[in-house]
């Protein structure tokens, strides 16, 4: 298995400018997370998908950000307009969600630079 | 909500040595908690998991020791090797009655670095 693919590894942007970020999830697999990571605040979780429904989108900062799961393999991440304070690693994780078994599967992460 | 704290930040040990890594966390309904390896350049790596049913769970070389009476959570790797070298990290989640997971709140890490 390939594990979780992420894509792009580094996107340069902008500000101002759109930027989408891509995830496709380990076969099988009917949870997907995106996480962001950056020093200052750490590992935290920005939304979540059960069986390519939102189930918890709390931690979305802002309306600028917004993600989709049109189908079981693919998921993006959105953030319309960009801004300096949006640079981090976005990473994407998928797990199968059973009982006994709820580990996640973390992707090689998205750095994203705003200028 | 869910708060995970984090006891030192680093942690220098040599190597053949154990080492502990200690994390704290404030919501008593958490029942789901995971340890995260994260070598430099990569995602988080699964390293073992405990259900709050449980309080030790044993893999290769690492134990997890759950203490939900002070909310306590500790990683103990056994004989270190160079390899070990990272930041840890604990999450905590918590399980639903659907039969899945919410999302993982994770403290902020504990780098372990391996003195030869």
């Amino acid at each position: 298995d390939a594990g979780v693919i992420q894509s792009p590894r580094h996107e340069v942007t902008e500000m101002g400018q759109e930027v989408t970020l891509r995830c496709k999830p380990i076969s099988g697999h009917n949870s997907l997370f995106w996480y962001r990571q950056t020093m200052m605040r750490g590992l935290e979780l920005l939304i979540y998908f059960n069986n390519n429904v939102p189930i918890d989108d709390s931690g979305m900062p802002e309306d600028r950000f917004s993600a989709k799961m049109p189908n079981a393999s693919f998921s993006t991440l959105k953030i319309q307009p960009s801004e300096p304070r949006d640079s981090a690693v976005y990473f994407c994780a998928s797990s199968l969600s059973r009982m006994g078994t709820y580990e996640q599967y973390f992707g090689p992460g998205t750095r994203l630079t705003v200028t | 909500g869910e708060s995970v704290g984090l006891h030192l930040p680093t942690l220098s040990v040599q190597e053949g040595d154990n080492s502990i890594i200690n994390c704290a966390y404030s919501n008593s309904a958490s029942d789901y908690f995971i340890w995260y390896k994260q070598e430099s350049g990569k995602g988080p790596q699964f390293i073992i998991d405990i259900r709050s049913n449980m309080d030790k769970r044993q893999g290769q070389r690492v134990t997890v020791l759950l203490n939900k009476t002070v909310k306590h959570l500790s990683l103990q790797i056994a004989a270190t090797q160079p390899g070990d070298s990272a930041v840890y990290f604990c999450a905590v989640s918590s399980m639903y009655s659907g039969g899945g997971a919410d999302g993982l709140t994770f403290g902020k890490g504990t780098h372990l670095i391996i003195q030869p």
